[in-house]
């Protein structure tokens, strides 16, 4: 099957701890995308990457990090200077910038 | 920086009637999209306008975007319990490489 995969579904951390939340897609998009949910809110762009080893900030970016050493990986990194990382986390990928963009079923993070 | 409002936040029916969400830019866009998230779901591309004043069907869903390339909605007619979830509509400006979403509006539809 084609499609983005984001794992885990469910993600817990303890404050002060950093975690990697994981998006793989094999449609073989140029341009990958990281979004923050809060309940009541939209979607809000975190980092984004339009080709291999490049990306860009988004208007969240604190606190956060990315890589993008593989065209079908992006993985993002919460680290402990985000203050509220309490959210679902939305992957997306599209051909290119200027085109639709498909998302991963998401990952729900907990800091307890 | 570019912001994208939409209204109602909230909208709550009964199956068979129709139902409108609106979206405003304050700037002008040279696109926008609409996407559709079901209740734990994630965001599903539903349609894309470019052109002004241009009008798009699908099914029972009728898209609109603006002359001045501003605003656009989103019309459902006689909703079905399968409709419930939030419509977000995107925009994206003149020389910008990303979208800006709005908060989107939740619709719930009773039997």
């Amino acid at each position: 099957d084609g499609g983005i995969t984001q794992s885990p579904k469910y993600l817990f951390r303890k404050e002060g701890q950093n975690v990697t939340l994981s998006c793989e897609q094999n449609l073989n998009h140029d341009a990958m995308y990281w979004y923050r949910q809060d309940p009541g809110q939209g979607l809000r762009l975190i980092y984004y990457s339009q080709i291999v080893n490049d990306f860009q900030k988004g208007d969240i970016a604190e606190g956060y990090s990315v890589s993008r050493e593989k065209k079908e990986s992006f993985p993002l990194t919460v680290t402990s200077a985000q203050k509220n990382p309490t959210a679902f986390y939305l992957c997306a990928s599209s051909p290119d910038r200027e085109e639709t963009q498909y998302f991963g079923p998401g990952t729900r993070l907990l800091v307890l | 920086g570019q912001q994208v409002m939409q209204i109602p936040q909230y909208q709550h029916v009964q199956e068979g009637e129709d139902f409108t969400t609106y979206c405003n830019s304050s700037t002008t866009l040279s696109n926008i999209q609409w996407y559709k998230q079901r209740p734990g779901g994630h965001p599903v591309f539903l349609i894309q306008l470019v052109k002004s004043g241009e009008v798009k069907k699908q099914k029972r869903l009728t898209f609109q975007f603006g002359e001045a390339k501003k605003n656009s909605s989103l019309h459902i007619t006689a909703t079905q319990t399968t409709d419930v979830g939030t419509y977000f509509c995107a925009g994206r400006g003149s020389g910008y490489s990303t979208l800006t979403f709005g908060k989107g509006t939740m619709l719930l539809v009773s039997p």
